[in-house]
């Protein structure tokens, strides 16, 4: 099994450029979450989905970021502008649900400048 | 809401000594535990959980966690370190209402000292 894929594994971009981030789960699984973890916030959970559908993205920071999961196989996570404070690692992570391990990708390490 | 406190930034332990991280968690109900590791440049990897049963649980590699209500802690142990486990480590917690959310504490870094 591949694991969690993600791509690409670094992003520089300017401030106000969008940004794509994007995530293959491992097959079978049905939950995906989006994570950022920043020195100062940690790892802070974004959104996560059951089935292809969101369930909790209370971790949103807000409407420049978005999140989408059009079949079990892929999931995108756009911010559009991107802006400095954005820069982080991005993870994505998937689990068969329930109690089940969360698997985690590489990352995405965003550098906004 | 939960949230997870992992008092120790950084811990810097000898190698073949003994170490203990320290994670306490507030819950107005019933959770599961778990710690997760983090090695340079990877994503994170499920190092052990306790979900119902026995309070202590153990993991492959030599660590173990006991699960304390009383003390709202599940603090990670292993009797002797090695090089190898330099890594962040990651208190996390969700409740057992359905939701897969995780919290996650602010990490440990363990640092092996030759």
């Amino acid at each position: 099994d591949a694991g969690v894929i993600q791509s690409p594994r670094h992003e520089v971009t300017e401030m106000g450029q969008e940004v794509t981030l994007r995530c293959k789960p491992i097959s079978g699984h049905n939950s995906l979450f989006w994570y950022r973890q920043t020195m100062m916030r940690g790892l802070e959970l974004l959104i996560y989905f059951n089935n292809n559908v969101p369930i909790d993205d209370s971790g949103m920071p807000e409407d420049r970021f978005s999140a989408k999961m059009p079949n079990a196989s892929f999931s995108t996570l756009k911010i559009q502008p991107s802006e400095p404070r954005d820069s982080a690692v991005y993870f994505c992570a998937s689990s068969l649900g329930g109690r089940n391990i969360q698997y985690f990708g590489a990352g995405t390490r965003l550098s906004v400048l | 809401a939960q949230s997870v406190t992992q008092l120790d930034s950084q811990v810097p332990v000898f190698e073949e000594a003994p170490v203990e991280l320290r994670c306490n968690y507030s819950s107005s109900v019933s959770v599961y535990l778990f710690w997760y590791v983090q090695y340079p440049n990877q994503g994170l990897q499920l190092l052990l959980k306790y979900l119902s049963g026995s309070t202590l649980v153990k993991s492959i590699n030599g660590f173990e966690a006991e699960f304390n209500k009383s003390q709202t802690s599940f603090h990670l142990r292993k009797p002797s370190v090695h090089i190898s486990d330099t890594a962040e480590y990651f208190c996390a917690v969700s409740d057992d209402f359905g939701n897969e959310k995780l919290t996650f504490g602010t990490g440990t870094r363990l640092t092996i000292i030759p």
